[in-house]
């Protein structure tokens, strides 16, 4: 079954940081371009990042530029998303998703974990 | 930046009738990059049309997407139970480089 589980959400103090984990089973994960979308509560979708297959392109929203790192480790199949320098905006469900890469949709979408940023 | 603006905001109906939920881009956009997802409380989004017209895996021929250009639609035809959700059109672009719209809500009438 292709799955995708995130973790390392939870309540962090404005400024903070925070690292958010994916992990892949059921697909070959290093062939996949993978990215983190995020949804505020009771908001719509908000694309934050993108990674390549093999981590030779990222991409981040503005909003992300210089405070989001995404990364990955393929012999692990497992994404990442460090975020420092947390603010309140920033609260939301953070998601993991699969890119369908020829068509640039998004075709397979993690549970979620929530991001609190609060003090 | 491509800005969707989706449209009715919210759309009430009753089981067995059929639903026309509208996405606007604000400048033309390829149609191989326009996607639809349908997401109910407390999930994530789900894939329902990709390339603005073809069907993810395991979607009912009762979801049909078209359009070109600056504007595509998503109809839902004997719209059932389990439709009435939250529904987002997405697009690829420039910067940023994925977009959604708002988002159309679904409801039961």
């Amino acid at each position: 079954e292709v799955q995708l589980v995130e973790s390392g959400g939870g309540l962090v103090k404005p400024g903070g940081s925070l690292r958010l984990s994916c992990a892949a089973s059921g697909f070959s994960f290093s062939s996949y371009t993978m990215q983190w979308v995020r949804q505020a509560p009771g908001k719509g979708l908000e694309w934050v990042s993108s990674i390549s297959s093999t981590s030779s392109y990222i991409y981040y929203t503005d909003s992300g530029k210089g405070r989001f790192t995404i990364s990955r480790d393929n012999a692990k199949n497992s994404l990442y998303l460090q975020m420092n320098s947390l603010r309140a905006e920033d609260t939301a469900v953070y998601f993991c998703a699969r890119l369908f890469e020829y068509y640039k949709t998004m075709d397979v979408w993690g549970q979620g974990t929530t991001v609190t940023v609060s003090s | 930046e491509i800005v969707l603006t989706q449209s009715p905001g919210t759309l009430s109906l009753s089981p067995g009738e059929s639903a026309t939920l509208s996405c606007r881009a604000s400048e033309s956009i390829s149609s191989t990059y326009l996607a639809w997802y349908q997401q109910k409380p407390g999930q994530p989004p789900r894939l329902l049309i990709f390339g603005a017209s073809t069907r993810a895996t395991g979607i009912p021929d009762r979801f049909s997407g078209s359009g070109s250009g600056t504007d595509f639609t998503l109809t839902i035809s004997r719209l059932e139970p389990g439709d009435f959700a939250v529904y987002y059109c997405q697009q690829y672009g420039s910067s940023p480089l994925y977009t959604f719209g708002q988002g159309t809500r679904l409801e039961i009438k």
